[in-house]
């Protein structure tokens, strides 16, 4: 089935630097999310991004983070700078309209020290 | 804040039986219920997705809506080991663009 991918799959930072998790979402794809996963418990949703724009928003994403899908190249999460907190799997999903199934990566496991 | 309930928290169920998950949203505004099945380590994949009032049954899952009481269920008849995992409900808007999940109903087929 549709693939997406995610790079890397695991990045440990030190606490107030900055990372860049990338995602290559489903091809004919139009609907990128992000999500927050702790501990493989409560799924958080971070962002909707499409037609070039953030549609949606939780409180979660924090005025660290930055989306952005420069050309149709990868779907990007920049935090910068980095909190312990954010210590997380973060999996990137996309689909075809809103209506459509989301396919999963899976996950950058993100340790911030 | 728009919150997605799921209960109970965690099943077991003998090789073989049925379970049945609950999910609740306390967002009117919600238009589509999502089951996603995720394994220990893997990603999310979806099993079922219900937009209308009443049932819809795939192989051994069926998924029930009430959009009054925006309570969705999913119950897996034949429960096999392979099925032990966690399994998410997820609402989202008109439009899709925001997607909230529950917490989760983690599963435990007993052999």
């Amino acid at each position: 089935g549709p693939k997406v991918l995610q790079i890397p799959s695991h990045q440990i930072i030190d606490m107030g630097q900055m990372v860049t998790l990338n995602c290559d979402p489903v091809s004919n794809h139009l609907y990128f999310y992000w999500y927050k996963q702790i501990l493989g418990q409560q799924m958080e949703f971070l962002v909707n991004f499409y037609n070039g724009k953030v549609m949606e928003k939780s409180k979660l994403f924090k005025d660290q983070f930055s989306v952005e899908r420069p050309d149709g190249s990868y779907f990007t999460l920049k935090i910068q700078p980095t909190a312990l907190e954010d210590s997380a799997v973060y999996f990137c999903a996309s689909s075809s309209t809103g209506a459509h199934e989301q396919y999963f990566g899976p996950g950058t496991r993100l340790t911030v020290l | 804040q728009q919150k997605v309930q799921q209960s109970p928290e965690s099943l077991i169920v003998p090789e073989g039986g049925m379970a049945s998950l609950n999910c609740t949203s306390s967002d009117r505004n919600v238009d589509y219920f999502w089951w996603y099945r995720q394994h220990s380590g893997k990603s999310p994949k979806m099993l079922m997705s219900i937009f209308s009032n009443g049932e819809k049954e795939e192989g051994r899952f069926t998924v029930h809506l009430n959009k009054a009481s925006l309570h969705t269920s999913l119950h897996i008849r034949d429960s096999q080991p392979s099925d032990s995992a966690l399994y998410l409900c997820a609402a989202s808007n008109p439009g899709g663009y925001k997607v909230v999940f529950g917490s989760g109903t983690r599963l435990l087929v007993s052999p």
